[in-house]
């Protein structure tokens, strides 16, 4: 398995502010490092592969970086539809893994 | 615009067999990879395996020799089979379409419960 850690696991912000999630890999996964948002009662929706491809239709306040192990994904000008929980997921080998995910709460 | 959509038993008694379909509409199931992921109430997400068009699979080895995958592309239809399930496998079960790099559609997500 390669385990995927993200931190923090909850952060609380307001509207406007900028959000930063990371996710760290056991092993070096290259770029195959995936974002994905998730709201109460919907399934998870793409929002970054290859670690910093925007998926298409995905707003670009939502950024993404690293290689290897490290990864970060930034919210700019958080927004009301952004609150819920993101997960990152690695494709690099099987079983492909998620993070435990990080919940961004209202402030 | 690519459409998943999962159907079958929403309750399954314990050591009974939990069986799931997945039909793709809008595009055709002979490319990509189709997947299964799941999670339990207030928990994250589990892959459970994925199967290509050909037949072939990869399952999680937490997983494996309880689940089997099969693909019918006539239809544009694959499907999962979980045996022997327990409480612990009462989840919201996804079918999603892989790519390289992660899943980019997925269904609305079905929820199972294991229970007598």
């Amino acid at each position: 398995d390669s385990p995927m850690t993200q931190s923090p696991s909850s952060v609380s912000a307001s509207v406007g502010d900028r959000v930063t999630i990371s996710c760290r890999a056991s092993q070096d996964i290259s770029r195959y490092l995936a974002w994905y948002h998730q709201k109460p009662g919907n399934a998870p929706k793409l929002l970054i592969f290859a670690a910093s491809t925007l998926q298409t239709g995905v707003s670009p306040r939502f950024s993404g970086s690293g290689s290897g192990t490290d990864f970060t994904l930034i919210i700019d000008n958080l927004q009301p539809e952004d609150f819920g929980t993101y997960y990152c997921q690695q494709s690099n080998s099987f079983p492909r893994t998620f993070g435990q995910g990080t919940s961004v709460e209202v402030k | 615009q690519v459409q998943l959509q999962e159907s079958g038993p929403g309750l399954v008694k314990p050591s009974e067999t939990l069986s799931l379909t997945c039909t793709v509409s809008s595009d055709s199931i002979n490319t990509y990879y189709w997947s299964w992921i799941r999670q339990p109430a207030g928990q994250g997400l589990e892959w459970i395996g994925r199967i290509y068009t050909s037949g072939s699979t990869d399952y999680n080895p937490s997983l494996t020799g309880r689940v089997t995958m099969s693909v019918a592309t006539s239809k544009n239809q694959f499907s999962l089979n979980v045996y022997s399930v327990t409480a612990a496998d009462t989840a919201v079960y996804y079918c999603a379409r892989g790519f390289t790099y992660g899943f980019d559609y997925w269904g609305q997500g079905i929820l199972v419960t294991v229970s007598s």
